[in-house]
């Protein structure tokens, strides 16, 4: 399975973009990208995800690189209340491995007044 | 829609004696999955059910540790003997559909496990 690589931490001002950087140099063709936030004591929870085509939905944008060796976890205006660990997966491609999401260690994002 | 429920919240209990964990997924979702959460290891993947079917368990530490699913709206994990090496959270989560590629998985808000 693919591994990521995710900067440990960074800082982000609140109002402005945050773009969350992550590698992921050995994905396959069939594997997806997918992105977890978790808030302090809080479960993870789902934001977004993508094959190929960059997308976009209410909490964030997903950019893919064209060789998809690499991501960027777009969120578009900050707040406080994004203040969280970010976790970028690349999901197994076998259907017996589909539920197998490996959380890594993350980015560690505070945003600040 | 109420989540995932997890219960309880936090239990404390002493080495040796016998904890269950309880999760209620969300209606509708037919794929279940068991995590723990610690400092040392982050979240781990222990078990993940798919029509209440187990599917992977080669997340789960030892034989201590067992889990059911005995319909579609409940799931236990117990562990016994319980060690003090076992005190995480362990969060519960469900999905819509392993099947049909659907994995954005849903969590529960955890249960703090304390064992002394």
């Amino acid at each position: 399975d693919a591994k990521t690589t995710q900067p440990p931490s960074m800082d982000c001002a609140e109002g402005r973009a945050a773009n969350l950087p992550c590698n992921h140099s050995t994905i396959s063709g069939n594997e997806y990208v997918y992105w977890y936030r978790q808030i302090h004591s809080q479960g993870p929870q789902y934001i977004i995800h993508g094959l190929k085509n960059n997308e976009t939905n209410e909490m964030a944008s997903l950019i893919i690189t064209e060789d998809r060796k690499s991501s960027t976890l777009i969120l578009p205006h900050a707040t406080l209340r994004d203040t969280a660990v970010y976790y970028c997966i690349v999901r197994p491609s076998s259907l017996i491995s589909w539920g197998k999401l490996q959380f890594g260690a993350g980015t560690q994002v505070v945003v600040t007044p | 829609d109420a989540g995932v429920i997890q219960s309880p919240r936090h239990e404390v209990t002493e080495m040796g004696q016998e904890v269950t964990l309880r999760c209620k997924p969300i209606s509708g979702h037919n794929s279940l999955f068991w995590y723990r959460q610690t400092m040392m290891r982050g979240l781990e993947l222990l078990i993940y059910f798919n029509n209440n079917v187990p599917i992977d368990d080669s997340g789960m530490p030892e034989d201590r540790f067992s889990a059911k699913m005995p319909n579609a709206s409940f799931s236990t994990l117990k562990i016994q003997p319980s060690e003090p090496r076992d005190s995480a959270v362990y969060f519960c989560a469900s999905s819509q559909g392993v099947d049909r590629g659907v994995t954005e998985q849903y969590f529960g808000p955890g249960t703090r496990l304390t064992v002394t």
